[in-house]
């Protein structure tokens, strides 16, 4: 089974563009999460789409935004980069339930 | 909220030490997950523990569930190199939504 992809792996931009970032689940996987992670800090929840609705949504500024498509692929935008956007986002995928989440490798976001 | 206290922060450790880790929690959790994250990388599981007090190995690496549902500690025997990177504990609250510590970070002296 092919593990979750993430589009693209690298990315700069500057203060004030947007970003859309993807994520493909593992095949058969309803469930993607999305996290922030910076420099020496744990993974920061952003939000968990299952089945194309939000579930679960972080404390996060509405520049960040989700969705999910009919296929389970997701993608994640933000908007007005701002210099602390900066991080590794990573996108995770489970079957739905209490079963455990497998990562993608990232996208790391530059903002200049 | 809920949240989880992983210690120590980093260690620095010779090839061949074993590591122990833990993480605790005021809270109980019914699930307790081990990750590992390589640089540049996401993270891995390691382990998945789901009853108290299970102890569940996976090569040099075993892990287990605290007996209150509030800790969980894991081990890695005769360290090598690759074991070097970040080592997560993880466990879902009551919406499923994982909830993660900040991390122990594993450094080997050359």
């Amino acid at each position: 089974k092919a593990g979750v992809t993430q589009t693209p792996r690298y990315l700069i931009k500057t203060r004030g563009q947007q970003v859309t970032l993807s994520c493909s689940p593992i095949s058969g996987h309803r469930s993607v999460s999305w996290y922030q992670q910076t420099p020496g800090q744990g993974l920061q929840f952003l939000f968990e789409y299952f089945s194309e609705t939000q579930r679960n949504k972080g404390n996060f500024p509405g520049r960040f935004s989700g969705r999910q498509f009919s296929n389970s692929r997701s993608e994640m935008n933000v908007s007005t980069l701002e210099l602390g956007d900066s991080a590794l986002y990573l996108c995770a995928s489970s079957s739905g339930g209490r079963e455990t989440q497998y990562f993608g490798p990232g996208t790391r976001l530059l903002v200049l | 909220g809920q949240q989880l206290n992983q210690s120590p922060q980093s260690m620095f450790i010779q090839e061949g030490e074993d590591v122990s880790m833990n993480c605790t929690s005021s809270s109980i959790f019914n699930t307790w997950l081990w990750y590992k994250q390589d640089p540049g990388e996401g993270p891995v599981l390691l382990i998945a523990l789901y009853k108290a007090g299970e102890l569940t190995s996976n090569g040099r690496l075993t892990a287990q569930f605290g007996i209150t549902r509030k800790d969980s500690f894991l081990n890695i025997s005769a360290s090598i190199p690759s074991d070097v990177g970040i080592y997560f504990c993880a466990g879902p609250d009551s919406n499923y939504q994982l909830i993660w510590g900040a991390g122990t970070k594993l450094i080997i002296k050359p």
